[in-house]
């Protein structure tokens, strides 16, 4: 099955700093990726959504200067976040819809996850 | 809230027992989902089920959908301890969006 791989693993920087998450489609091309957090004990909320070559649609109250999306190919999207403060620890998923092909439209496959936390 | 809602919230059953989770979301849907998250890891797809089907099963799982209800249900059959885990489901609008339920957190008692 299609696979979609996130890197890092887990990540934890002092507060005030940039990470960069990556999320890949190994074996498909995803035309459209998606960003989720979940906090401890919570469900996965959509932060936002990318096309490839176009600027990410947001969800109502996520930050876009905050939380930096870019799909810049068909196979890889990157999710910054700037100025990490200890609020923004979270678990961050990345999905993908894909072409026809490995990658249904009809399912999302996601990654396994980043977890970040600031310090 | 773009969640839908599920219950219950927690479950506890003992191995052997029929587990059943609830879900409804808010808007008209193309198919609806559920996942397994174990504690920290990521998501584990269950099953599909797409606006015009009612039921379907996968092995020891079941899955029901009502679309005049916006509601969807999950039957775990002869429970395993394995199955303890975090239980979600995520409805696919028309918006191209997924969006997922509250989840429900089963524990099954060896």
């Amino acid at each position: 099955g299609a696979v979609v791989s996130q890197h890092p693993s887990w990540v934890i920087c002092k507060s005030g700093t940039s990470v960069k998450i990556e999320c890949r489609s190994l074996d498909f091309q995803a035309t459209t990726m998606f960003w989720y957090r979940q906090f401890p004990k919570q469900s996965l909320m959509l932060m936002a959504t990318s096309n490839e070559g176009s600027k990410a649609t947001y969800e109502q109250g996520v930050e876009k200067d905050k939380f930096l999306i870019n799909h810049a190919s068909l196979t890889l999207s990157t999710l910054t976040v700037t100025s990490a403060h200890p609020e923004d620890s979270s678990f961050y998923i990345c999905s993908a819809r894909g072409l026809a092909g490995p990658g249904s439209t009809d399912t999302q496959y996601f990654g396994p996850g980043t977890r970040l936390t600031v310090l | 809230s773009q969640q839908g809602e599920e219950d219950p919230q927690a479950l506890s059953i003992q191995e052997g027992e029929n587990a059943t989770m609830n879900c409804s979301y808010k808007t008209s849907i193309n198919n609806l989902q559920w996942y397994r998250q174990n504690s920290g890891r990521g998501l584990v797809h269950l099953i599909l089920i797409r606006s015009n089907e009612r039921e379907k099963h996968s092995g020891r799982l079941r899955v029901t959908l009502d679309t005049s209800k916006k509601s969807s249900s999950l039957l775990i059959t002869a429970s395993r301890a394995a199955d303890t885990a975090s239980y979600f489901c995520a409805s696919y609008t028309g918006g191209f969006k997924t969006i997922f339920g509250a989840g429900t957190r089963l524990f099954v008692k060896a």
